[in-house]
């Protein structure tokens, strides 16, 4: 069974500072997808950035960024120079190759202070 | 232009009634989901149809019925609504399995409230 682990249910960062949201998982698989979505107060579900874990180098998107570990079962996320508009929650999401259900975690409340 | 849509965006009902919840995507995706948020923010998938066929059925109870009428829409009714039925669902959709991409993109929710 695919599990999803986001130890950190709130944080908080000074506007324009660097934060970075800690996520592991556990699978048998070798192949798979890892995500990052975001949810901010609109509730909108948005996807921030994804890795396929066949690829060892490290996802970005802008300011996005991420640290994937394979042996260690670990895709934090790094978002740097924070903005007021990265008020939200954030979940990690897993998905095997053959697989179309995604695991969630429980997701990180993350606040940007101004 | 809309990805992923859902109607209604807000629902209030009274305990016992029935109601459905409607989702299109125009996308061209062949798989389509349905989740349910609760109030602690946890996401539990509940239903996945790929090119109309139930292929995910969590345990969910059998008031709930996924409907897909075509591969663009797939409607969730609700029979004899409870309490604890109150919460976000979300509609979502994705290319087949093991085809390119495999991200889910999300319609913007339907917030449930049983009285």
């Amino acid at each position: 069974a695919q599990t999803v682990t986001q130890s950190q249910p709130e944080m908080s960062v000074q506007e324009a500072e660097t934060v970075t949201l800690s996520c592991t998982y556990d699978t048998s698989e070798n192949n798979y997808y890892l995500f990052w979505y975001k949810q901010p107060p609109s509730r909108q579900m948005i996807l921030v950035i994804r890795q396929e874990a066949y690829k060892q180098q490290n996802a970005t998107e802008n300011r996005f960024s991420v640290n994937f570990q394979k042996a260690a079962k670990s895709f934090s996320l790094k978002i740097s120079d924070s903005q007021l508009g990265d008020t939200a929650m954030y979940f990690c999401a897993f998905m095997t190759i053959t697989g179309n259900q995604f695991y969630f975690g429980t997701g990180t409340s993350l606040t940007v202070i101004p | 232009d809309t990805a992923v849509s859902q109607t209604p965006k807000y629902l209030v009902t009274q305990m016992g009634n029935d109601k459905s919840i409607k989702c299109e995507q125009n996308l061209g995706h062949d798989t389509m989901y349905w989740y349910k948020q609760d109030s602690k923010k946890f996401l539990k998938i509940m239903f996945s149809y790929n090119n109309k066929e139930l292929i995910i059925n969590e345990t969910v109870p059998n008031r709930f019925s996924p409907k897909s009428p075509d591969k663009a829409h797939l409607n969730l009714h609700i029979n004899s609504l409870e309490l604890g039925d109150s919460a976000v669902y979300f509609c979502a959709s994705s290319h087949l399995p093991g085809g390119p991409g495999k991200t889910q993109y999300f319609g913007p929710g339907t917030r449930l409230l049983v009285l």
